[in-house]
């Protein structure tokens, strides 16, 4: 059973336009969520992580949107650069809990 | 580079063949993490240690596998008898838990292909 549920597989961005992913969750224990980009042949990496407690949280050129109700969260990247180009996953974890709990990635291409 | 370390970062071994994987942690972080992942598909968590103890292993983890920290530092994870489906990135993270609160650092990972 897929716990976090991410969307698109594949996304393609023009330069300079913004890339929207969405990931949608059913466990409501679920109170913490960072977003990872990962290379190829890299390990992920810490993008930027929010708490239910807020509703929005920017970073830069990223923006985690979160919707308690709806249990859904989403990353936007603004002014998309061909160095974005990487495929980002969304995880979820429970404050009681240890393990993250992953989305299955969207592999992002931002052309030139 | 202070950053998680694995080795190897590649592994070709033949069906039934044992493997070991070591983890190097952010130095002080006492909280160390295993996770698979397949072509294609987010992380899938295998199992954690805080400091030396083992305190949770998923259902993925199966009698083949076997993980260590001894003293609370490196982690090794072993494959027994491996299998083609044992082909994956493990991946390891560390973090440091204060206050209830974390943040997962993922390692480059070691890629195992079982031929």
């Amino acid at each position: 059973q897929q716990q976090v549920k991410q969307s698109p597989q594949s996304l393609i961005v023009q330069k300079g336009g913004i890339s929207i992913i969405n990931c949608a969750y059913e466990n409501t224990a679920f109170d913490y969520f960072p977003w990872y980009q990962q290379f190829p042949g890299k390990g992920p990496a810490l993008l930027i992580a929010i708490r239910p407690d807020v509703s929005e949280k920017k970073e830069g050129r990223f923006t985690i949107s979160f919707n308690k109700s709806a249990k859904q969260f989403s990353l936007h990247i603004m002014d998309s650069q061909p160095g974005d180009s990487a495929t980002y996953f969304c995880a979820a974890k429970e404050t009681s809990g240890s393990r993250l709990t992953f989305g299955e990635g969207t592999q992002l291409t931002v052309n030139p | 580079d202070t950053g998680v370390s694995q080795n190897p970062r590649h592994k070709i071994t033949k069906r039934g063949q044992n493997v070991t994987f070591r983890c190097d942690p952010i130095s002080e972080h006492n909280r160390l993490y295993w996770y698979r992942q397949t072509l294609g598909q987010g992380p899938e968590f295998l199992t954690y240690f805080q400091n030396e103890a083992q305190l949770e292993k998923s259902r993925l983890l199966s009698d083949r596998f076997s993980a260590e920290r001894p003293k609370g530092s490196f982690s090794t994870l072993e494959i027994q008898r491996t299998e083609q489906g044992d082909s994956a990135m493990y991946l390891c993270a560390s973090s440091l838990i204060r206050l209830n609160q974390e943040t997962q650092y993922f390692g480059p990972g070691t890629r195992l292909l079982v031929l």
